[in-house]
């Protein structure tokens, strides 16, 4: 268990609805990132936030926004669902957000139909 | 942006084999990770290894970053170590943990 927790673990949607991903960092860390794991893509840095402020941004589209709120945890928004959005999202944290170890939680499994 | 290229892309092992899987980058990074994704899809991080070399029981892992590359040694493979390796970079320059990653490698240990 890397002490990242996210939900939910699945979720099952249709094209144009809106979802929310929540995650929970590690006890202490300060930083929250969000992957995408896609089978065309392989793994995408989406977008990074540190002690509640945006820190980095990846290959995020406009459709998808995010936020860390000040007790720490982070929700993954993502908008106009399309067929391409099916894929796992990721949640990861790090102490302080620089360049350390980086833990990710299980996933949440996005099916778009 | 950074290519990050892994091989072999797929490793059929027998339980008890030795493997070394391997990792080029195309710039010069200063952060540099290794990840065991199981079968349950669950990324677990095994190495942050911008440079030199650790150990962690049956694993090792050893980067040369004046040549760009990253080796994952394997010892004794268990059924357990069955999953995708993936290596993720940053290059030098960009501050945080924004890996680039490569396509893995998909690992089956055969008992």
């Amino acid at each position: 268990d890397s002490g990242v927790t996210q939900t939910p673990k699945h979720l099952i949607t249709a094209t144009g609805q809106r979802v929310t991903l929540r995650c929970s960092p590690r006890s202490g860390d300060l930083s929250v990132y969000w992957y995408q794991q896609s089978l065309d893509q392989g793994l995408q840095f989406l977008i990074q936030y540190y002690n509640g402020e945006e820190r980095a941004k990846g290959n995020i589209l406009e459709r998808f926004s995010a936020q860390q709120f000040p007790d720490l945890h982070s929700e993954l928004n993502l908008s106009s669902l399309e067929l391409g959005d099916s894929a796992l999202y990721f949640c990861a944290s790090s102490a302080g957000g620089w360049n350390e170890k980086l833990f990710f939680g299980s996933g949440t499994q996005l099916s778009v139909l | 942006g950074i290519q990050v290229e892994q091989s072999p892309p797929d490793l059929i092992l027998q339980e008890g084999a030795n493997s070394t899987l391997r990792c080029n980058f195309s710039d010069s990074v200063n952060n540099l990770q290794w990840f065991h994704q199981n079968p349950w899809g669950q990324l677990i991080n095994l190495f942050y290894i911008p440079s030199g070399t650790k150990q962690n029981g049956r694993l090792s892992a050893t980067t040369v970053a004046t040549e760009r590359y990253s080796l994952l040694y394997i010892s004794s493979s268990q059924t357990t170590d069955s999953g995708v390796y993936f290596c993720a970079v940053e290059p030098v320059g960009n501050a945080g943990n924004m890996l680039t990653f490569g396509g893995g490698t998909r690992l089956m240990v055969k008992p």
